[in-house]
């Protein structure tokens, strides 16, 4: 299986700020990751997909990069609302095996 | 509008089984694989089981073979979730998902005596 290492496991940040969310898989998966948002009680939310294309309906302040084996997500001014929890998939072979999360607190 | 409504979780005794249901509305189901993701109470996501539109194939991860069977009814537009042979360490919430865009609610299962 893939191993997805999601770093880091928590981050704290002011609103305004750039974040960035980084997950290296054990293998290359091209550019076949996703990256979820999650908040508690709720369904995962898309926010990007295969590295870098936003889901519709998305803020354009979310966006994603990197191909084989890094790859990086970043909120480019963080907003109250996206207080949340993070998580990277990758969809390149099965299982479709996620990273650990991040979880980001203001 | 794309919906799915996840149901039958409950509380079961280990060494149990439980059948999940997951509705599905708004696309044209058969054309679509099909997938279940479970998160533990305070953890992670971890992809369970996935099936192909036809439900032809089928796809597990490694903990839940031969104790877990996906499969569809594409004339009722649901996906299901056989569960045999629970354990402790199967206590999750279960989401159905269409790809990676589209995700139910969730569905509750305990396994505890």
């Amino acid at each position: 299986d893939i191993q997805m290492t999601q770093s880091p496991s928590s981050l704290s940040a002011s609103v305004g700020d750039r974040v960035t969310i980084t997950c290296q898989a054990s293998q290359d998966i091209s550019i076949y990751i996703n990256w979820y948002q999650q908040k508690p009680g709720k369904a995962p939310k898309l926010l990007i997909y295969d590295a870098s294309n936003l889901e519709a309906g998305v803020p354009s302040r979310f966006s994603g990069g990197g191909s084989g084996t890094d790859f990086t997500f970043t909120i480019s001014s963080l907003q109250p609302e996206d207080v949340a929890r993070y998580f990277c998939q990758q969809s390149d072979n099965l299982p479709f095996t996620f990273g650990q999360g991040t979880k980001l607190e203001i | 509008e794309v919906q799915m409504l996840e149901s039958g979780g409950d509380l079961v005794q280990p060494g149990g089984s439980l059948r999940l249901s997951c509705a599905a509305s708004g696309f044209t189901f058969s054309n679509y694989a099909m997938s279940w993701v479970r998160q533990a109470p305070g953890k992670g996501l971890e992809w369970v089981s996935a099936i192909i539109g036809n439900g032809a194939s089928t796809y597990y991860t490694d903990s839940v073979k031969g104790r877990f069977t996906i499969s569809r009814d594409n004339s009722k537009n649901t996906l299901y979730l056989q569960m045999s042979n629970l354990r402790a360490d199967d206590t999750a919430v279960y989401f159905c998902a269409k790809g990676k865009h589209f995700w139910g609610q969730g569905t509750l299962v305990t396994v505890s005596s």
